[in-house]
């Protein structure tokens, strides 16, 4: 059981280039969601979605892109990468219901991305 | 905005136990009181969850008031290893999930 694996473990991006964080699960959960964590900062949430075809904003969306096409794929895309976005990226995953298991949040290995 | 507050660090020594409070007036009947923590260069991690009544599993045990306004994680024990950041979450079905700060726990030897 492979649980949520995210691709690429690091990056190093030039300014105004663009990419895309990978992200699977493999546990058939609903929800799916993107954080990204600078140093010594908590977790903000960026974007978000409850199941196929269906994403939302976060808290910090403005330069990031995703979609949700399969159950088990949320991809994150950076459209023009700034110094600014330099951070560790989360990827989590999710039941939505509460009767499952209380919704247990599990997450990846992280992203570690630097924008020169 | 993060609907529990916590302290932002607190301190013990090693081997007593640890009492991380945290603050939710708002919580609905159905959401779920979650705690994870997330070691140094690691993803957050699940560590317990429980609704009404308090909770035990081989990590940690989660006490929960009668009101459901806070709870508490307790730590039997802690070890250099518990020395990490624990956040406190409210779990609602069909929304999304917002992280506060988080309690930062150092471990004196």
């Amino acid at each position: 059981n492979a649980g949520v694996t995210q691709t690429p473990k690091f990056q190093v991006l030039k300014t105004g280039q663009s990419m895309t964080l990978q992200c699977a699960q493999d546990m058939n959960h609903e929800y799916m969601s993107w954080y990204r964590q600078d140093p010594g900062m908590g977790l903000r949430l960026i974007h978000y979605s409850v199941g196929a075809g269906i994403t939302d904003q976060g808290e910090v969306p403005n330069g990031y892109n995703v979609s949700r096409s399969t159950t088990e794929d949320f991809p994150l895309r950076l459209l023009s990468a700034a110094p600014s976005q330099t951070s560790v990226y989360f990827c989590a995953s999710s039941y939505m219901s509460g009767a499952r298991t209380g919704n247990t949040i599990y997450f990846g290995e992280g992203s570690w991305l630097t924008v020169v | 905005d993060a609907k529990t507050t916590q302290p932002n660090s607190m301190e013990s020594n090693e081997e007593e136990p640890v009492h991380l409070p945290c603050n939710h007036s708002t919580i609905s009947g159905t959401d779920y009181i979650h705690w994870y923590r997330q070691l140094p260069s690691q993803g957050p991690e699940y560590v317990i969850h429980g609704l009404t009544s308090n909770v035990n599993n081989r990590m940690a045990s989660l006490a929960i008031a009668e009101d459901r306004k806070s709870s508490t994680l307790i730590l039997h024990r802690a070890t250099l290893r518990d020395a990490a950041v624990y956040y406190c979450i409210l779990r609602t079905s069909y929304d999304k999930v917002i992280f506060g700060p988080g309690t930062s726990l150092s471990v004196i030897p």
